[in-house]
């Protein structure tokens, strides 16, 4: 099955600068990858996907590019603000059922 | 994006008492919606795929007799958790699979229910 890895388990980082976090899947089959942010107390947010057939994609601050050759995407936010604290989880999905297989974690500290 | 609704957010109960789950999605239908657990500082654990009109499919290592599982129209899902003791104790989110376009799907997840068995 598909097995998701995703580093670094914690970022923290300055008011205005850039946070990248990114993820590795094993199954060549796999086809959308979505990444949630996660509040304390609260279900995880999508706040932004891509699918095998695009290689970046864009809203706002927030940016996620996918290497399906090296089986790896990574999520990047850019000036950042300490409203976007939170844990993200990146997720692969391979199957037809939708089932997405989901990262660790990765906690992000946005510090004024 | 699209909404999802769970019901209750915490919920008390004691041992050995049945405690049921109810995930809605409010703005769209879904024919299929997911049942997770998450443990402190973990990540989110499947245990099951919940079809409408059909029999949920399990997780390995998730009881079905105990976490009972029915999705009786295209906006509901429950989760029912019987004979509840401390260790069921968790966190428990659902989500719900909505067509983004052409055979594409999106899944969005609901707020959680906080279970704590005393």
């Amino acid at each position: 099955g598909e097995n998701v890895e995703q580093h670094p388990s914690t970022l923290s980082v300055q008011e205005g600068d850039s946070a990248v976090i990114k993820c590795t899947y094993s199954d060549s089959a796999s086809n959308y990858f979505p990444w949630y942010k996660q509040e304390l107390g609260k279900g995880p947010q999508l706040i932004i996907d891509i699918r095998s057939n695009v290689g970046e994609k864009k809203d706002q601050r927030i940016a996620v590019t996918l290497n399906k050759t090296a089986k790896h995407f990574s999520l990047h936010i850019t000036e950042t603000q300490p409203e976007d604290s939170a844990v993200y989880f990146c997720a692969a999905q391979g199957d037809s059922w939708g089932k997405l297989q989901f990262g660790a974690g990765t906690q992000v500290v946005v510090t004024p | 994006g699209a909404v999802v609704s769970q019901h209750p957010s915490r919920v008390i109960c004691k041992s050995g008492t049945s405690v049921k789950i109810e995930c809605r999605s409010l703005d769209f239908q879904a024919t299929t919606m997911f049942w997770y657990r998450q443990f402190p500082k973990q990540s989110l654990m499947l245990m099951a795929t919940s079809n409408e009109g059909s029999k949920a499919t399990y997780e390995q290592g998730v009881e079905k007799d105990k976490f009972l599982i029915n999705h009786a129209s295209l906006t509901l899902s429950t989760l029912t958790v019987t004979s509840a003791h401390p260790e069921d104790s968790s966190f428990y989110i659902c989500s719900a699979k909505r067509l983004a376009g052409g055979l594409s799907y999106e899944q969005y997840f609901g707020p959680g229910t906080r279970l704590t068995v005393t």
